[in-house]
């Protein structure tokens, strides 16, 4: 079995632009969550959803980040517009439903200049 | 506030020896798992516990939900241990139901 993927595993965009990352979390899995990491920050949450629905965003976040699933096997995390500060790894994860293990992708490291 | 506190957050261990890694939760959690993350960044799936211990390798895991604390044992330490791990814990009660506490991380070095 495929396990998260995500894309593109790097990333560099400019002050300003947006980007969109894209994860696919295993095949019958209803829950995802997006995160992001950074040394001092450690991983944060950004979204979590179950069963394609918004159970959770990151309040921080909010004004420039948003998060869809547009389908049980697709998501994507919008960042609008990318600061520098937004360079970090964004993790995507997911799992069949509380109470079950959590399985991670290998993260896209996105840098902004 | 933290929900998780994780320690120590850094550790060194000649090849051979072992330690442990802690993680105490300051609310009731209902399961907790422990990763490793490698120099790529990629995070490992070790150990997934609801209650008890659980036994792979050179690693034990144990997680007291009544207590709320879990334990990583390392024993016989490898180079190839060396990495960061992190214990996460999921929530138990409430609007929190399901979310995941991530403890700050141990950072481990297998020195030969």
């Amino acid at each position: 079995d495929a396990g998260v993927t995500q894309t593109p595993r790097h990333e560099v965009a400019e002050k300003g632009q947006t980007i969109i990352l894209k994860c696919e979390p295993v095949s019958g899995h209803n829950d995802l969550f997006w995160y992001r990491q950074t040394k001092i920050q450690g991983l944060e949450l950004l979204s979590y959803f179950r069963s394609k629905s918004l159970m959770e965003d990151g309040g921080a976040f909010k004004d420039r980040f948003k998060a869809e699933m547009l389908n049980s096997s697709f998501s994507t995390l919008k960042i609008q517009p990318t600061e520098p500060k937004d360079s970090a790894v964004y993790l995507c994860a997911s799992r069949s439903g509380t109470d079950t293990e959590v399985f991670f992708g290998k993260g896209t490291r996105l840098t902004v200049v | 506030g933290d929900q998780v506190e994780q320690s120590p957050s850094a550790l060194s261990l000649h090849e051979g020896t072992g330690s442990a890694l802690r993680c105490n939760f300051t609310t009731t959690m209902r399961a907790v798992q422990w990763f490793q993350q490698n120099s790529r960044g990629s995070l490992i799936n070790l150990f997934y516990l609801a209650s008890g211990t659980k036994e792979n390798g050179r690693l034990k895991s144990t997680f007291n939900s009544k207590e709320s604390y879990s334990t990583l044992h390392i024993r016989d330490a490898q180079l190839e241990d060396s990495g960061t791990y992190f214990c996460a814990a999921e929530a138990g009660r409430g609007s929190a139901l399901g979310r995941l506490h991530f403890g700050a991380g141990t950072q481990l070095i297998v020195i030969p």
